[in-house]
């Protein structure tokens, strides 16, 4: 399966600030997505990052809040926006590679704790 | 909408007792069927999924599930648990017919394993 790495594993932020977090796959894959667990919850799906487009959000999330970009097909990133306490939360990517539809393998997670 | 639910959020047990993780999901339609493991700490490990063909699938480390068309559940079950297999076990949900891969997650269960 593919290697998924995530930068950075873990950040303390000031509320009002903003965190990029990457996303880097070692081989070539179809889908890209983002979700959210917040603390002690499950996975809540952000959007899905598309090659060269838009990014397609969930409902709930908003592009000016969550920016993504995806510039090739393995890596891309979620900017966390104008952050506050509420958005303290693992933040994952996971991929769906070629050849291997219907399945999804997920980064390490980036551990995020705001201030 | 589709929707997960993860009966129990809490599962204790003795090691080398057997175990049974329950799920259950709402939509009618046909549905792709997951399980992921958490250890703490970590990212998401798929342990098994169900797509097509035999109800009973076998995933790593000895877990299995069985898809239960009529019942709508997809229920995680292990012989023999040890020591290690305690962490956080999350069912998923995608939908057969819309090809995007998006998961919808259960609540999740901590699994902890007593000596």
């Amino acid at each position: 399966s593919a290697v998924i790495s995530q930068k950075p594993s873990r950040d303390i932020c000031q509320r009002g600030t903003s965190l990029t977090i990457q996303c880097q796959v070692d081989s070539q894959v179809t889908m890209m997505f983002w979700y959210r667990q917040q603390p002690g919850q499950s996975l809540t799906l952000i959007a899905t990052a598309n090659q060269g487009s838009e990014a397609t959000y969930e409902s709930g999330f908003v592009i000016d809040k969550f920016p993504i970009s995806r510039p090739n097909l393995t890596f891309s990133t979620l900017t966390v926006s104008n952050m506050s306490p509420e958005d303290s939360s693992i933040y994952l990517c996971s991929v769906v590679e070629t050849g291997s539809p219907n399945e999804q393998f997920f980064g390490p997670g980036t551990r995020l704790t705001v201030l | 909408a589709q929707s997960v639910t993860q009966l129990d959020s809490q599962v204790p047990v003795f090691e080398e007792a057997p175990v049974e993780l329950r799920c259950n999901y709402s939509s009618s339609v046909s549905v792709y069927l997951f399980w992921y493991v958490q250890y703490p700490n970590q990212g998401l490990q798929l342990l098994l999924k169900y797509l097509s063909g035999s109800t009973l699938v076998k995933g790593i480390n000895g877990f299995e599930a069985e898809f239960n068309k009529s019942q709508t559940s997809f229920h995680l079950r292990k012989p023999s648990v040890h020591i290690s297999d305690t962490a956080e076990y999350f069912c998923a949900v995608s939908d057969r017919f819309k090809n995007t891969d998006k998961l919808i997650f259960g609540t999740g269960t901590r699994l902890q394993v007593f000596p």
